[in-house]
């Protein structure tokens, strides 16, 4: 089946440090890779996606690489801010949909805090 | 666009118990999933629906059911409740189709079982 392999957390920076969230993966085929990232009290929200091998998704100085060689996704941000400390989940969707299952995997998350 | 609502946004219950939590997708949106949040289980898939047929489900009693109304919007109930169904409830929505599987997440309902 599937899954979604993340570093264990807690991770704890200085402000301005480089991020890097180690994810990967197992899916057969050609899974779509999501990031998102879920503050205190709230609910997931979409930090980035790929659809397809060697896609770079962006956002919010947040960037990470579809990596089919490796089965990676890794989280990257060149400098974090006080404000990024959230906790991270990477998730895949399988690619065989149409009719079939839109159903999220996701890794068991990394906690960041960052320090000022 | 308003986004996912979910309703209410704090439960709580007593073993035996059954409860009924909602929710309400993005205007557009015809697909709605269901997760379920623990400690120590992570995000697991509950279900979801599609044009008011369950498409998809996940590996969890029977106890746990949904269904989902001709303007999309969608319930979840879980019937007699045990402690280890205290968790976050969260739901989402999206278009469904090729290029638009992207999730969107409501902020959860929060459900304590005592």
């Amino acid at each position: 089946g599937n899954s979604v392999t993340q570093m264990e957390g807690p991770v704890t920076l200085s402000e301005e440090a480089f991020l890097t969230i180690n994810c990967t993966y197992t899916a057969t085929g050609y899974p779509s890779l999501f990031w998102y990232v879920q503050y205190p009290g709230e609910g997931l929200q979409l930090l980035l996606k790929a659809t397809k091998a060697d896609d770079k998704g962006s956002n919010k100085g947040f960037e990470a690489t579809y990596r089919k060689e490796t089965t990676s996704f890794h989280l990257e941000k060149g400098s974090v801010q006080v404000s990024d400390s959230a906790v991270y989940f990477c998730a895949l969707r399988q690619s065989d949909s149409g009719a079939g299952s839109y159903q999220l995997t996701f890794g068991k998350g990394t906690k960041l805090s960052v320090i000022p | 666009k308003a986004g996912v609502t979910q309703t209410p946004r704090y439960l709580i219950k007593t073993r035996g118990q059954q409860v009924t939590l909602s929710c309400s997708p993005i205007s557009g949106h015809r697909s709605v999933s269901w997760y379920q949040q623990t400690p120590g289980q992570g995000l697991q898939f509950l279900f979801e629906y599609f044009s008011e047929t369950q498409r998809n489900k996940g590996n969890f009693p029977g106890r746990f059911s949904g269904r989902q109304f001709s303007n999309s919007r969608s319930e979840m109930n879980v019937s007699t409740l045990e402690l280890g169904d205290s968790a976050l409830y969260l739901c989402a929505s999206s278009l469904r189709g090729q290029g638009a599987e992207t999730q969107y997440f409501g902020p959860g309902t929060r459900l304590l079982v005592l």
